[in-house]
Protein backbone atom coordinates (compact mmCIF):
# COMPACT_ATOMS: atom_id res chain seq x y z
CA UNK A 1 0.00 0.00 0.00
CA UNK A 2 1.49 3.56 -1.17
CA UNK A 3 1.84 5.92 1.73
CA UNK A 4 4.60 6.25 4.64
CA UNK A 5 6.39 3.04 6.67
CA UNK A 6 7.82 4.09 9.66
CA UNK A 7 10.01 1.14 11.96
CA UNK A 8 10.03 0.37 14.68
CA UNK A 9 6.41 0.43 15.99
CA UNK A 10 7.36 0.45 19.60
CA UNK A 11 10.90 0.24 21.26
CA UNK A 12 11.69 0.40 24.84
CA UNK A 13 15.37 2.34 25.93
CA UNK A 14 17.30 2.79 28.60
CA UNK A 15 18.54 6.07 29.62
CA UNK A 16 21.75 6.71 27.57
CA UNK A 17 20.78 3.93 24.67
CA UNK A 18 20.69 5.52 20.90
CA UNK A 19 18.34 4.33 18.46
CA UNK A 20 17.41 5.34 14.71
CA UNK A 21 13.76 5.61 13.40
CA UNK A 22 13.48 4.85 10.00
CA UNK A 23 10.79 6.61 7.94
CA UNK A 24 10.47 5.54 4.39
CA UNK A 25 7.63 6.89 1.73
CA UNK A 26 6.24 6.26 -1.64
CA UNK A 27 4.86 8.57 -3.24
CA UNK A 28 7.71 10.67 -4.65
CA UNK A 29 6.89 13.51 -2.28
CA UNK A 30 9.55 15.99 -2.09
CA UNK A 31 9.27 16.97 1.94
CA UNK A 32 9.37 14.78 4.48
CA UNK A 33 9.07 15.86 8.80
CA UNK A 34 9.71 14.60 12.14
CA UNK A 35 7.07 15.09 14.78
CA UNK A 36 6.69 14.03 18.62
CA UNK A 37 3.35 13.70 20.35
CA UNK A 38 3.12 14.53 23.75
CA UNK A 39 -0.77 14.87 25.88
CA UNK A 40 -1.90 18.39 25.63
CA UNK A 41 0.85 19.60 23.65
CA UNK A 42 -0.03 18.28 19.90
CA UNK A 43 2.22 17.59 17.59
CA UNK A 44 5.67 19.08 17.41
CA UNK A 45 7.83 19.69 14.87
CA UNK A 46 11.58 18.37 15.42
CA UNK A 47 13.17 18.57 12.30
CA UNK A 48 12.12 18.75 8.73
CA UNK A 49 13.38 17.71 4.91
CA UNK A 50 12.02 20.36 2.53
CA UNK A 51 13.71 18.23 -0.47
CA UNK A 52 16.48 15.97 -0.99
CA UNK A 53 19.63 16.89 0.69
CA UNK A 54 18.68 19.72 3.16
CA UNK A 55 17.33 19.37 6.57
CA UNK A 56 16.36 21.73 8.95
CA UNK A 57 15.34 22.17 12.51
CA UNK A 58 12.22 22.31 13.81
CA UNK A 59 10.67 23.82 17.00
CA UNK A 60 12.34 21.00 19.06
CA UNK A 61 15.24 19.90 17.80
CA UNK A 62 17.31 19.03 20.73
CA UNK A 63 18.37 15.64 21.61
CA UNK A 64 17.88 14.35 17.52
CA UNK A 65 19.72 14.45 14.33
CA UNK A 66 18.31 13.65 11.58
CA UNK A 67 19.57 12.21 7.82
CA UNK A 68 17.71 12.29 4.66
CA UNK A 69 19.37 9.18 2.93
CA UNK A 70 17.33 9.68 -0.48
CA UNK A 71 14.15 10.90 -2.17
CA UNK A 72 12.34 8.10 0.46
CA UNK A 73 13.99 8.14 3.07
CA UNK A 74 14.33 10.08 6.34
CA UNK A 75 15.79 8.85 9.59
CA UNK A 76 15.38 10.00 13.40
CA UNK A 77 18.27 9.51 15.52
CA UNK A 78 18.81 9.53 19.34
CA UNK A 79 22.06 9.65 19.84
CA UNK A 80 22.11 9.15 24.11
CA UNK A 81 18.11 9.01 25.08
CA UNK A 82 16.40 10.77 27.85
CA UNK A 83 13.35 10.03 29.96
CA UNK A 84 12.28 13.12 28.42
CA UNK A 85 12.33 11.86 25.60
CA UNK A 86 9.83 9.64 25.61
CA UNK A 87 6.53 9.77 23.36
CA UNK A 88 5.01 9.31 20.01
CA UNK A 89 6.75 10.23 17.18
CA UNK A 90 5.12 10.73 13.61
CA UNK A 91 7.10 11.08 10.21
CA UNK A 92 4.84 12.45 7.46
CA UNK A 93 5.61 13.77 3.85
CA UNK A 94 4.24 15.66 1.41
CA UNK A 95 4.30 17.30 -1.93
CA UNK A 96 3.62 21.04 -1.66
CA UNK A 97 2.61 21.68 2.19
CA UNK A 98 -0.02 23.80 1.85
CA UNK A 99 -2.04 20.78 0.50
CA UNK A 100 -1.31 18.73 3.59
CA UNK A 101 0.35 16.37 4.74
CA UNK A 102 0.61 12.41 4.82
CA UNK A 103 1.38 10.75 7.91
CA UNK A 104 3.01 7.44 9.85
CA UNK A 105 1.60 5.18 12.16
CA UNK A 106 3.70 6.40 14.89
CA UNK A 107 7.01 5.12 16.73
CA UNK A 108 6.12 4.89 20.48
CA UNK A 109 8.93 5.55 22.26
CA UNK A 110 9.54 4.45 25.88
CA UNK A 111 13.15 5.82 27.73
CA UNK A 112 13.15 4.27 31.01
CA UNK B 1 4.91 33.81 14.60
CA UNK B 2 1.84 31.04 13.42
CA UNK B 3 -0.20 29.79 16.25
CA UNK B 4 -3.38 27.91 16.33
CA UNK B 5 -5.63 27.44 19.12
CA UNK B 6 -8.43 24.87 19.74
CA UNK B 7 -11.39 24.64 22.02
CA UNK B 8 -10.82 22.91 24.89
CA UNK B 9 -11.64 18.92 25.35
CA UNK B 10 -12.63 16.43 26.04
CA UNK B 11 -15.64 16.82 24.69
CA UNK B 12 -18.34 14.12 25.13
CA UNK B 13 -21.59 13.93 22.96
CA UNK B 14 -24.63 11.43 22.75
CA UNK B 15 -24.76 9.70 19.16
CA UNK B 16 -26.81 12.31 16.41
CA UNK B 17 -25.81 15.11 18.49
CA UNK B 18 -24.58 18.66 16.35
CA UNK B 19 -21.07 18.66 17.05
CA UNK B 20 -18.72 21.88 16.96
CA UNK B 21 -15.09 22.22 17.70
CA UNK B 22 -13.46 25.70 17.57
CA UNK B 23 -9.99 26.38 15.90
CA UNK B 24 -9.00 29.74 15.73
CA UNK B 25 -5.52 31.07 14.33
CA UNK B 26 -2.61 33.39 14.47
CA UNK B 27 -0.67 34.20 11.02
CA UNK B 28 -0.45 36.82 8.72
CA UNK B 29 -1.56 36.74 5.29
CA UNK B 30 -3.39 33.76 4.20
CA UNK B 31 -2.43 30.52 5.38
CA UNK B 32 -4.11 27.36 4.28
CA UNK B 33 -5.85 25.62 6.91
CA UNK B 34 -6.48 22.01 7.82
CA UNK B 35 -8.55 19.48 10.13
CA UNK B 36 -7.07 16.32 10.94
CA UNK B 37 -8.25 13.16 12.61
CA UNK B 38 -6.56 10.93 14.59
CA UNK B 39 -8.19 7.30 15.83
CA UNK B 40 -6.79 5.53 18.55
CA UNK B 41 -3.55 3.95 17.73
CA UNK B 42 -3.18 5.14 14.36
CA UNK B 43 -1.48 8.42 12.52
CA UNK B 44 -3.03 11.22 11.48
CA UNK B 45 -4.98 11.54 8.72
CA UNK B 46 -6.13 14.72 6.49
CA UNK B 47 -10.03 15.37 7.18
CA UNK B 48 -10.37 18.24 5.13
CA UNK B 49 -8.60 21.74 4.09
CA UNK B 50 -9.41 24.80 2.99
CA UNK B 51 -7.01 27.15 0.73
CA UNK B 52 -8.75 30.81 0.47
CA UNK B 53 -10.64 33.07 2.26
CA UNK B 54 -14.35 31.71 2.52
CA UNK B 55 -13.38 28.32 1.07
CA UNK B 56 -15.59 25.30 3.00
CA UNK B 57 -13.84 21.94 3.43
CA UNK B 58 -15.95 19.00 3.76
CA UNK B 59 -15.89 15.37 3.99
CA UNK B 60 -17.67 12.51 5.69
CA UNK B 61 -20.21 14.89 7.27
CA UNK B 62 -17.70 17.41 8.37
CA UNK B 63 -17.58 20.78 7.28
CA UNK B 64 -14.91 23.82 8.23
CA UNK B 65 -15.33 27.24 6.59
CA UNK B 66 -12.22 29.39 6.20
CA UNK B 67 -13.30 33.19 7.57
CA UNK B 68 -10.70 35.61 7.41
CA UNK B 69 -12.62 38.36 9.17
CA UNK B 70 -12.50 35.98 12.56
CA UNK B 71 -9.38 34.35 11.94
CA UNK B 72 -11.35 30.67 12.69
CA UNK B 73 -11.80 27.20 10.89
CA UNK B 74 -14.39 26.00 13.00
CA UNK B 75 -14.98 22.00 12.81
CA UNK B 76 -18.57 21.21 12.36
CA UNK B 77 -21.07 17.87 12.06
CA UNK B 78 -24.88 17.48 11.72
CA UNK B 79 -25.32 13.91 13.61
CA UNK B 80 -21.80 12.52 14.58
CA UNK B 81 -21.72 8.86 15.22
CA UNK B 82 -20.07 6.74 17.49
CA UNK B 83 -17.12 5.82 15.15
CA UNK B 84 -16.70 9.41 15.05
CA UNK B 85 -14.69 9.29 17.93
CA UNK B 86 -11.16 10.18 17.98
CA UNK B 87 -8.87 13.16 18.48
CA UNK B 88 -9.18 15.88 16.21
CA UNK B 89 -6.73 18.70 15.29
CA UNK B 90 -6.04 21.96 13.77
CA UNK B 91 -3.57 23.18 11.52
CA UNK B 92 -2.11 26.14 9.59
CA UNK B 93 0.79 26.11 6.83
CA UNK B 94 2.21 29.42 5.07
CA UNK B 95 4.37 28.94 2.13
CA UNK B 96 7.22 31.65 4.23
CA UNK B 97 7.41 28.83 7.03
CA UNK B 98 8.69 26.60 4.09
CA UNK B 99 4.98 25.16 4.22
CA UNK B 100 5.43 23.50 7.79
CA UNK B 101 2.45 22.70 9.10
CA UNK B 102 1.71 24.41 12.94
CA UNK B 103 -0.88 22.16 14.90
CA UNK B 104 -3.11 22.96 17.91
CA UNK B 105 -3.49 20.82 20.74
CA UNK B 106 -5.82 18.59 19.63
CA UNK B 107 -9.62 17.99 20.57
CA UNK B 108 -10.67 14.56 22.37
CA UNK B 109 -14.29 13.85 20.84
CA UNK B 110 -15.91 10.73 22.59
CA UNK B 111 -19.63 10.23 21.41
CA UNK B 112 -21.77 7.29 23.17
CA UNK B 113 -24.20 5.44 21.43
Amino acid sequence: NAGVTQTPKFQVLKTGQSMTLQCAQDMNHNSMYWYRQDPGMGLRLIYYSASEGTTDKGEVPNGYNVSRLNKREFSLRLESAAPSQTSVYFCASSVNGLYGYTFGSGTRLTVV
Amino acid sequence: GNSVTQMEGPVTLSEEAFLTINCTYTATGYPSLFWYVQYPGEGLQLLLKATKADDKGSNKGFEATYRKETTSFHLEKGSVQVSDSAVYFCALSKETSGSRLTFGEGTQLTVNP
